[in-house]
């Protein structure tokens, strides 16, 4: 079993639909919470952080993160076109540790 | 202000041959990381490097190594290379590699291996 379980997809979603996006993880010394995106034949860019169980937002994205489930998503508002991309969790150990990444979920908005 | 950058964006290369990628990080950041980026695994963590010394290591064999010099750019080398390790090589940079600093990816450099 992978340390970070996620959905590859695709998922395909009408403009202006809730999106939600979701990891599972196994290991309990992750501290550390992280959503990246990216898109074709670039690198990811980080979109999201929080270090704690509970809810963050920033502007059309909230992430959610329930460490007593090992599970944390991210939900997008309104979604755009533009948000078509490929969306990895990732999270990292306290301490000099390299990101644990999600295989990532392809996001298709059908304008 | 100029973000990560990686020479070069693409390279095709033989079994048994070796590579060597490049990485320029933002300026003033001194940690540089590598992750590995295939359909099958997805990323994966291979190496940290902080003022010219590897930090942190995931789990690859030995022919992967990397250094780092004094003006924080990074250059990774695969030796004899196999048919799995095509794949798109990304660095990260950060300021100061502490897991809580946010890691900036460049556009990758992809290796195709025949």
């Amino acid at each position: 079993q992978k340390e970070v379980e996620q959905d590859p997809g695709p998922l395909s979603v009408p403009e202006g639909a809730i999106v939600s996006l979701n990891c599972t993880y196994s290991n309990s010394a992750f501290q550390y919470f992280m959503w990246y995106r990216q898109y074709s034949r670039k690198g990811p860019e980080l979109l999201m952080y929080t270090y704690s169980s509970g809810n963050k937002e920033d502007g059309r994205f909230t992430a959610q993160v329930d460490k007593s489930s090992k599970y944390i998503s991210l939900f997008i508002r309104d979604s755009q076109p533009s948000d078509s991309a490929t969306y990895l969790c990732a999270m990292i150990r306290g301490g000099a540790d390299g990101l644990t990444f999600g295989k990532g979920t392809h996001l298709i908005i059908q304008p | 202000k100029a973000g990560v950058t990686q020479t070069p964006r693409y390279l095709i290369k033989t079994r048994g041959q070796q590579v060597t990628l490049s990485c320029s990080p933002i300026s003033g950041h001194r940690s540089v990381s590598w992750y590995q980026q295939t359909p099958g695994q997805g990323l994966q963590f291979l190496f940290e490097y902080f003022s010219e010394t590897q930090r942190n290591k995931g789990n690859f064999p030995g022919r992967f190594s990397g250094r780092q010099f004094s003006n924080s750019r990074s250059e990774m080398n695969v030796s004899t290379l196999e048919l799995g390790d095509s794949a798109l090589y990304l660095c990260a940079s950060s300021r100061t590699g502490g897991w809580t600093d946010t890691q900036y990816f460049g556009p990758g450099t992809r290796l195709t291996v025949l």
